[in-house]
């Protein structure tokens, strides 16, 4: 089954203690997505990745690192959390973009982060 | 201004009823325009995407493009409970690496 898997999916942490979000997704896909999703903001992006080894800033990249070192997996870190760092984070892949081409993306079931 | 706006909602139509959803965004030269839906709790789904003006039409559902005016609309026809959720708008940049969305609106269908 093609699908976006991403671990864990709840965490409860304290400010300042390194954590990782995985996401792999099965798909052969290029292009790798986070993004944070809070009330009335709608979906944020923080990091993107066009392929292994190229990854660039999204809208709201602070805090956050991400590293591709293989197709399948993009994994989110966050060095040392705060407590703003708490919400809804989402992992999507999709093949890579061409011209005006639709590119879907399919999202990971989420991980929902909660910094005390 | 926020690059891609919507209404935040909710809005409410009767079972049956045509829902129609508005987003409006900044970039003149946005290529690549999408309308996912999320159920609380979930992850979002595609519903569907349009790329060229004028109407793309996929079962009950309509999109509208509308790149003078800078407008994507989605049309629900025949709206039904389960139509009830939040939809979000995208339109990925002129490059296609960067895809923003709009904060959502939610939709409540009246059985």
């Amino acid at each position: 089954e093609a699908q976006v898997t991403q671990n864990p999916r709840y965490l409860i942490t304290v400010t300042g203690k390194k954590l990782t979000v995985t996401c792999s997704q099965n798909m052969n896909h290029e292009y790798m997505s986070w993004y944070r999703q809070d009330p009335g903001l709608g979906l944020r992006q923080i990091y993107y990745s066009m392929n292994v080894e190229v990854t660039d800033k999204g809208d709201v990249p602070e805090g956050y690192k991400v590293s591709r070192k293989e197709k399948r997996n993009f994994p989110l870190i966050l060095e040392s959390p705060s407590p703003n760092q708490t919400s809804l984070y989402f992992c999507a892949s999709s093949s890579a973009p061409s011209g005006g081409a639709y590119n879907e993306q399919f999202f990971g079931p989420g991980t929902r982060l909660t910094v005390l | 201004q926020k690059e891609v706006e919507q209404n935040s909602g909710p809005l409410s139509v009767p079972e049956g009823a045509i829902a129609s959803l508005n987003c409006t965004y900044s970039d003149r030269g946005s290529q690549s325009f999408f309308w996912y839906r999320q159920y609380s709790g979930k992850s979002p789904e595609l519903i569907m995407s349009i790329y060229s003006n004028g109407d793309k039409e996929d079962g009950r559902f309509t999109a509208q493009l509308n790149k003078a005016s800078q407008y994507v609309s989605l049309l629900i026809r025949d709206s039904q409970p389960s139509d009830s959720a939040t939809y979000l708008c995208a339109v990925k940049n002129t490059g296609g690496f960067k895809t923003i969305f709009g904060a959502g609106t939610r939709l409540f269908v009246k059985a």
